[in-house]
């Protein structure tokens, strides 16, 4: 069972070029997740998503592009890569429904800006 | 909407010490309330959650108990182990179960 599956896990980046981070998840989840962690600072939320077709902003969406054509991906979009963004991205889904606040995480994906 | 405060770490314990790992927070209700772990090179994963208050969630030796008196979440292990070694998120909704917000994470290593 795969569960979350995030691409690519390690990544460097010039100023300025573009680039999509890849999320997939097996589980038929409806609700979708991209955070950043930052050291020290704990989880902020970028986009999310609570089924296909529908995105929403989170606490920190400036630089971010989503999309979510199906149930099952929810790629993430840099369009203009700065050194604010590098950071570790995760990407989580849960369950629809009250009380299923479980989140299940991908392994993350590393990204370093220069 | 709602918020959560954790300790600040990190946290050196010797194995077999006590562990706690505060956790308080401000909520419109009483909605669920979850701790997280994350080993180190992985994601996150559900350690335990607490459904409603007065509930006690427990999962591999560690406890939480929703006390809405004091709107704390505490963790606590009697006796941590070096696999115990992980950074530890206390999580709750932020306004719906639309969104989750996580406190900034307390940094446990455990020394044999």
């Amino acid at each position: 069972n795969a569960g979350v599956t995030q691409t690519p896990k390690f990544r460097i980046l010039k100023i300025g070029q573009s680039m999509t981070l890849q999320c997939a998840q097996d589980m038929n989840h409806n609700y979708m997740y991209w955070y950043r962690q930052d050291p020290g600072m704990g989880l902020k939320l970028i986009y999310y998503s609570v089924g296909a077709g529908i995105t929403d902003k989170g606490e920190v969406p400036n630089g971010y592009n989503v999309s979510r054509s199906t149930t099952e991906d929810f790629p993430l979009r840099l369009e203009l890569a700065a050194p604010s963004q590098t950071s570790v991205y995760f990407c989580a889904s849960r369950a629809s429904g009250q009380n299923t606040g479980e989140l299940f995480f991908g392994e993350g994906s590393r990204l370093t800006v220069l | 909407g709602n918020s959560v405060t954790q300790m600040e770490g990190p946290v050196t314990l010797s194995e077999e010490a006590f562990l706690t790992i505060n956790c308080t927070y401000t909520a419109t209700g009483y909605p669920s309330l979850f701790w997280y772990v994350q080993y180190p090179g992985e994601g996150l994963q559900l350690l335990l959650k607490a459904t409603k208050a007065d509930d006690k969630g427990s999962n591999k030796g560690f406890e939480a108990t929703y006390r809405k008196e004091t709107t704390s979440f505490h963790l606590e292990k009697g006796s941590v182990q070096v696999s115990d070694s992980a950074v530890y998120f206390c999580a709750l909704p932020k306004t719906s179960y639309d969104k989750v917000i996580f406190g900034p994470g307390t940094s446990l290593s455990v020394i044999p």
